[in-house]
């Protein structure tokens, strides 16, 4: 079974409006992080935001936040005024065994978000 | 503060030859891993490093290897290369157990 599962393998979006992206994830882990990346044409994964499953509060950084709904295993990545400079692909991914694990991550498909002015 | 710099940025191989990719992590880091991205497979874990040792290694056929060296710099080596092993390969760096892993900019290498 997929362990990270991005459903929507492409999408638009109106340029200052607000987009979510999907992912769910499969663990048995009661430990475990959850991350997203952007990867624009270039190839460089940026690091955008971090959700530990012990987290109460969804983690937020700048205009990305994380909608983090444990009992359902979803992780959606919500990007708020969107901008020209936003449409990449966008992955999901997560680490399991937090204590023990490194930084050895699972990747979801990836998302394609295109941006339209 | 520098970020994961990786070399070389842009390979071309021959079919059967071999390659060494390197990969730089930020000042302070010590856990590096590879993962290489292709268009069919998606994102896949190579392996981990942590203080010169392997920690994790992913479902890769023996022709892919790595190390870490004492200043936490790692490379990466593919031997008899294969034409399926055309691909970015990023390498991603992190304090061990670190909530955020940052990655260089990646290495394409073309099989030809």
């Amino acid at each position: 079974a997929q362990k990270i599962t991005q459903t929507q393998p492409g999408m638009f979006v109106q340029e200052k409006e607000a987009v979510t992206l999907d992912c769910t994830y499969d663990t048995s882990d009661q430990s475990y992080g959850l991350f997203w990346y952007k990867q624009p044409s270039s190839g460089e994964m940026i690091f955008l935001i971090y959700q530990g499953s012990y987290d109460e509060q969804n983690a937020t950084e700048g205009r990305y936040s994380l909608n983090f709904q444990k009992a359902r295993k979803s992780a959606n990545l919500v990007i708020s005024a969107s901008q020209l400079g936003d449409s990449a692909m966008y992955f999901c991914a997560m680490r399991e065994g937090v204590n023990n694990a490194g930084n050895m991550l699972t990747f979801g498909g990836g998302t394609r978000l295109m941006v339209k002015p | 503060k520098a970020g994961v710099t990786q070399t070389p940025r842009y390979l071309i191989k021959t079919r059967g030859q071999q390659v060494t990719l390197s990969c730089s992590p930020i000042s302070g880091h010590r856990s590096v891993s590879w993962y290489q991205q292709t268009p069919g497979q998606g994102l896949q874990f190579l392996f981990e490093y942590f203080s010169e040792t392997q920690r994790n290694k992913g479902n890769f056929p023996g022709r892919f290897s790595g190390r870490q060296f004492s200043n936490s710099r790692s490379e990466m080596n593919v031997s008899t290369l294969e034409l399926g092993d055309s691909a970015l390969y990023l390498c991603a760096s992190s304090l061990i157990g670190g909530n955020t892993i940052y990655f260089g900019e990646g290495s394409w290498l073309t099989v030809v």
